[in-house]
């Protein structure tokens, strides 16, 4: 079974730090990678997404990933945090073959401090 | 920009009763899926609809859960004797197409205390 592997459980960071989030997939075939963001309180959104292609993904609000496949891996990235950036952020994955579930990581609570 | 709304978006209820969380996807989507996410923990899948039956369920989609689209556009989980380990954060999430390239989108959640 896929499972995905997010390392950090909660990260603080001062402002204008950079960030990588780490994240690991356990499937042996060709997948799709996805990173969520879920702000205090709000519902889950798509920050970026990796299908095919180019293995460095840009997202929303200055964020990027690369996926690299020997490693089994989709890091996030930003260079410089911002405050508003506090939020619990999930890598997930799902199997490129029909309709498969999408398989969520346990997620990392960022906290970005003044 | 549309979006799926979810009702109620908490519910406190006791233990043995049944509930029913409900969902509106986007209109044009085909998907539909629930998954819920215990306090600290990951998000879980739950289940995965698509005309009109269900495509695929996890090990937690046990006999107390039946998800159903009543009427085109509803799409709702239904708990029938609720136990307290299913308090939880439920999201709803549909897609628009057939394979994994679409998006899913989330609604904001229901969050269900069984006391």
């Amino acid at each position: 079974a896929q499972s995905v592997s997010q390392h950090n459980h909660h990260v603080i960071l001062s402002e204008a730090a950079s960030l990588e989030l780490g994240c690991n997939y356990s499937y042996g075939g060709t997948v799709n990678l996805f990173w969520y963001v879920q702000y205090p309180g709000q519902h889950l959104q798509l920050l970026l997404k990796y299908f095919s292609g180019d293995p460095l993904v840009k997202g929303i609000k200055g964020f990027e990933a690369e996926f690299i496949k020997s490693k089994f891996s989709f890091n996030l990235r930003k260079p410089s945090v911002q405050w508003s950036d506090t939020a619990e952020y999930f890598c997930a994955v799902t199997r490129n073959s029909g309709n498969t579930p999408l398989v969520f990581g346990k997620g990392t609570r960022l906290s970005v401090i003044a | 920009e549309p979006e799926v709304t979810q009702t109620p978006s908490h519910q406190v209820t006791q233990m043995g009763q049944e509930v029913i969380l409900r969902c509106v996807p986007i209109s044009n989507h085909l998907y539909f899926y629930w998954y819920r996410q215990i306090l600290g923990q990951k998000v879980e899948f739950l289940v995965s609809f698509y005309n009109n039956e269900i495509s695929e369920k996890s090990e937690i989609f046990d006999d107390q859960f039946s998800v159903e689209r009543p009427d085109g556009s509803n799409f709702t989980l239904k708990i029938r004797s609720t136990k307290l380990e299913d308090s939880a954060m439920y999201f709803c999430a549909s897609r628009i197409g057939q394979g994994s390239t679409g998006e899913l989108f989330f609604g904001e959640g229901s969050r269900l205390t069984v006391l």
